[in-house]
């Protein structure tokens, strides 16, 4: 059983768009986050949920905006994407809120703006 | 201000031999924890250990073993015995107690058959 999910998995899209990528987790973990890799592979946090509050919201534009309809799902809705949002989008949850629990990642969101 | 450095870029090895990918952190708290992760060429990132800085001792798990050393603020991963399986970029990562996960920048490793 998949623990942390992502759809779409690929996702190709135009410059000025709007689209959305869903996160589900069946871990009955409390906190859910939102990372993003860029084409050197590193890796930043962007948000983080616990039991759908968010509790850290990095510097994203705001053109970003995380949605947690329960805790058990945390969708990334990205409006008038740019060039520059291409990236790997990657959800993961972790049993608690305190940054030192292991966090448990889905398999990613390639996201190519054209 | 965190850090991690994963200076080893990426480093090929022939199946079998062992192979040690460094990681330095910096940090002034007293309470974090450090983690590796691999991604496979497939894209996931897969948890492999978590460590607490009070906890010093060597961890080994089959041909994977971890030395933590907090006089050089290090925590290396050494594959014994590599296989093609292992070649992944491996990332190091550091979370002091109540900030977020700091990732360094990875090691691509190749294992060539």
């Amino acid at each position: 059983d998949t623990a942390v999910s992502q759809t779409p998995k690929y996702l190709v899209t135009q410059m000025g768009n709007d689209k959305s990528i869903k996160c589900e987790q069946n871990l009955g973990h409390d906190t859910m986050y939102w990372y993003k890799q860029d084409s050197k592979k590193f890796l930043k946090i962007m948000f983080s949920y616990n039991n759908k509050e968010l509790i850290i919201n990095e510097t994203v534009p705001n053109r970003f905006s995380p949605k947690s309809p329960d805790k058990a799902h945390l969708n990334l809705h990205i409006n008038s994407l740019e060039l520059g949002d291409s990236a790997v989008y990657f959800c993961a949850s972790s049993q608690e809120s305190s940054s030192t629990d292991t966090q448990y990642f889905g398999p990613g969101t390639r996201l190519t703006v054209l | 201000a965190q850090k991690v450095t994963q200076a080893q870029t990426e480093i090929s090895v022939v199946e079998k031999e062992d192979v040690t990918l460094d990681c330095v952190y910096e940090t002034r708290d007293t309470t974090y924890y450090l983690f590796w992760y691999k991604q496979p060429p497939s894209g996931e990132l897969v948890f492999l250990i978590r460590r607490n800085s009070f906890d010093e001792q060597n961890e080994i798990s089959g041909r994977y073993s971890w030395n933590f050393q907090k006089s050089t603020s290090s925590f290396n991963f050494t594959i014994t015995a590599s296989q093609v399986v292992d070649s992944a970029v491996y990332f190091c990562a550091l979370t002091p107690y109540g900030q977020n996960f700091v990732f360094g920048p990875g090691t691509r490793l190749s294992v060539l058959p």
